[in-house]
Order: C-alpha cells, then structure tokens, then sequence
C-alpha cells in the first residue's frame, strides 16, 4: 500500500531554513510526481509547489518562490522541500501528496497524502 | 491565479440528509477539479477527480458535477463518519489552488 512520512519539521527562527523530507513506499516512486501542500493553523490546504517524476520541471507557488525549493531522489524514494528564509506566515503542515500520475507536464491532483510534519517559524 | 470559491464556508446537517457543496472557479477550468475530505488532525482525503470520478474505495453516496466555472459535492445521504471539511482543488493551471474549505457540522 502506499505510504508516505514526512520528517524535518520543528521551530525555527525567522529568517533560518529547514529541510523536510517524504519517503515513499509501496509504488514506483520514480514514475510519478510528487507535490506539497501546507495548512496553516486552522486555515485552508495550500499548494506549495510540484515536481515531476524524473526532476525535470519543478512549480512553486508565489508565496515561496525564489524561498523553496523541491527536490527529489528517486535512488532513495525520497521527496525533499528545502525551505530558507523562512517567514512566521510559513508556519503550517506540511504534507507530501503523491501526484496521480497522469501525462500533465505541471501535474493534477493528490491521490495519496502523508500525515504531514510541523514547521514553526518563531523567535 | 485561479481563484476557488466554495459555498457556504460551514453547515449544520443531520445524518440522512441529502447536501451538496458548491464551488466556483474564477475562470473556466473544464473539468480539471479534485474534491477532498479533511478530518480534524488528519491528513486530506481524495475523494473525487475530473469534477464526477469516484476515487476508489470511496462511498457511492459521494457524486460529483459540473464543468467550466460550477461544481458541486453532493452527498446523498449524510452519514456519520461524513462530518468533516470539504475542500476543492483546480489543476487546470498552476498554483492548483484550493477552495477555502467547507465545514460539515453536526445539528
């Protein structure tokens, strides 16, 4: 079954940097796009960013652009979002979501969701 | 960016009932639209893609509609286990926006 656990999150000042991770399980890793998503506390889902399956195209969201960055390592079914200059506005969850894995060259929507893993920016 | 917006924000409903969730996109986007079930602490759920496919193992009494710029979540009979926050997404374009989210209470 398909199974993803993120990891990385904690507190961090404003301004420091973080790096959080998703291994994935359970399918062909290297075969589909991966996305992630935040939640605020008690807000909405929004999207963050998305990469494609071989790493060759990576979509942000304006709010982290030139910020974040996705990566990916298929050897080790390991999806990374390393986050700088971290703001208190980026304190959410952070979920992994594997992509549904049709042709869309900037991908569609999450089938499956990890748990997700907490990132505090405060002083 | 394509703007989401779902009607209403929050509801009182009782099991049995019949709902529906509406969600309107700011320009069209075909049938590019996911639904999601949140529960609290929990992580989303899929529950519906290309505005009217049942994900797998999701419950028949769930249904999808619409295309272009009018969606709708309908829910034909409300069961216990169905009291939580329903989202919709656009992947139409990128940033694949959310709707802000309807809440589904108990009356």
């Amino acid at each position: 079954q398909v199974q993803l656990v993120e990891s990385g999150g904690g507190v961090v000042q404003p301004g420091g940097s973080l790096r959080l991770s998703c291994a994935a399980s359970g399918f062909t890793f290297s075969s589909y796009g991966m996305h992630w998503v935040r939640q605020a506390p008690g807000k909405g889902l929004e999207w963050v960013a998305f990469i494609r399956y071989d790493g060759s195209n990576k979509y942000y969201a304006d709010s982290v652009k030139g910020r974040f960055t996705i990566s990916r390592d298929n050897s080790k079914n390991t999806l990374y979002l390393q986050m700088n200059s971290l703001r208190a506005e980026d304190t959410a969850v952070y979920y992994c979501a594997k992509d549904s894995g049709s042709i869309a060259a900037a991908g569609t929507w999450g089938d499956y969701w990890g748990q997700g893993t907490l990132v505090t920016v405060s002083s | 960016a394509i703007r989401m917006t779902q009607s209403p924000s929050s509801f009182s409903a009782s099991t049995g009932d019949r709902v529906t969730i509406t969600c309107r996109a700011s320009q069209g986007i075909s049938s590019y639209l996911a639904w999601y079930q949140q529960k609290p602490g929990k992580a989303p759920k899929l529950l519906i893609y290309a505005a009217s496919t049942l994900q797998s193992g999701v419950p028949s009494r769930f249904s999808g509609s619409g295309s272009g710029t009018d969606f709708t979540l309908t829910i034909s009979c409300l069961q216990s286990e169905d009291f939580a926050t329903y989202y919709c997404q656009q992947y139409y374009s990128t940033p694949k926006t959310f709707g802000q989210g309807t809440k589904v209470e108990i009356k």
